[in-house]
């Protein structure tokens, strides 16, 4: 079954620094999605991605697909207490919706 | 974007007694629903994904006997916690898809806490 490691675990940085989140599936994705949670809430929908080499933004968040549909990267720039929260990385595969363990972001003022 | 809504929020129960969580697409036709659980500071766990009209799919380990799933229209699932022992307290995630690898929409979560 695939599976979708997420590194590093946790982050803290300092605000107004940049910041990259990794994604690496066993297999090769067919559909990245980009979630961000508020422990206890549910999640908000940040990106979709679905072809080798596709790159999408959102205000200050980049999110990457590697040509082999491998590897997602989740750039912020200039870091922001607002950004702080869990980051999920998710695929789509045969019907399922599975995530990695999240990676637990803190910024700090 | 699309809105689903979980109901309750929060829920206390009893030992031994069974609850039912709500999850409903309010804008849009869910074909498919997929529910989670999430324990403290970890990821979200698959439970079982559901079609309309068919029997939900469960993931290993999940009883279905348990965690019985119900997705009778294309706008509501239910996942029932039967029996619920303490060890059932956790969040709980419905998320709602129009249709296979597209964008899913989740709920709030629900908070079961069983006493």
């Amino acid at each position: 079954s695939q599976e979708l490691e997420q590194s590093p675990q946790s982050l803290i940085v300092q605000e107004g620094k940049n910041l990259t989140i990794n994604c690496t599936s066993s297999k090769t994705l067919y559909g990245l999605y980009w979630y961000k949670q508020k422990y206890g809430e549910g999640l908000i929908f940040l990106m979709m991605l679905q072809k080798g080499g596709e790159e999408k933004s959102h205000e200050k968040i980049t999110a990457k697909l590697d040509e082999k549909k491998q590897q997602s990267s989740l750039h912020i720039t200039a870091s922001q207490p607002s950004h702080a929260g869990i980051y999920l990385c998710g695929s789509s595969n045969t019907g399922k919706l599975i995530f990695g363990q999240g990676t637990t972001l803190q910024v700090k003022p | 974007g699309a809105v689903v809504s979980q109901h309750p929020s929060r829920v206390i129960c009893k030992s031994g007694t069974s609850v039912k969580i709500e999850c409903r697409s309010l804008d849009f036709q869910a074909t498919t629903m997929f529910w989670y659980r999430q324990f403290p500071k970890q990821s979200l766990m698959l439970m079982a994904t559901s079609n309309e009209g068919s029997k939900a799919t469960y993931e290993q380990g999940v009883e279905k006997d348990k965690f019985l799933i119900n997705h009778a229209s294309l706008t509501l699932s239910t996942l029932t916690v039967t029996s619920a022992h303490p060890e059932d307290s956790s969040f709980y995630i419905c998320s709602a898809a129009f249709g296979l690898d597209t964008e899913a929409f989740f709920g709030q979560g629900t908070r079961l806490t069983v006493v």
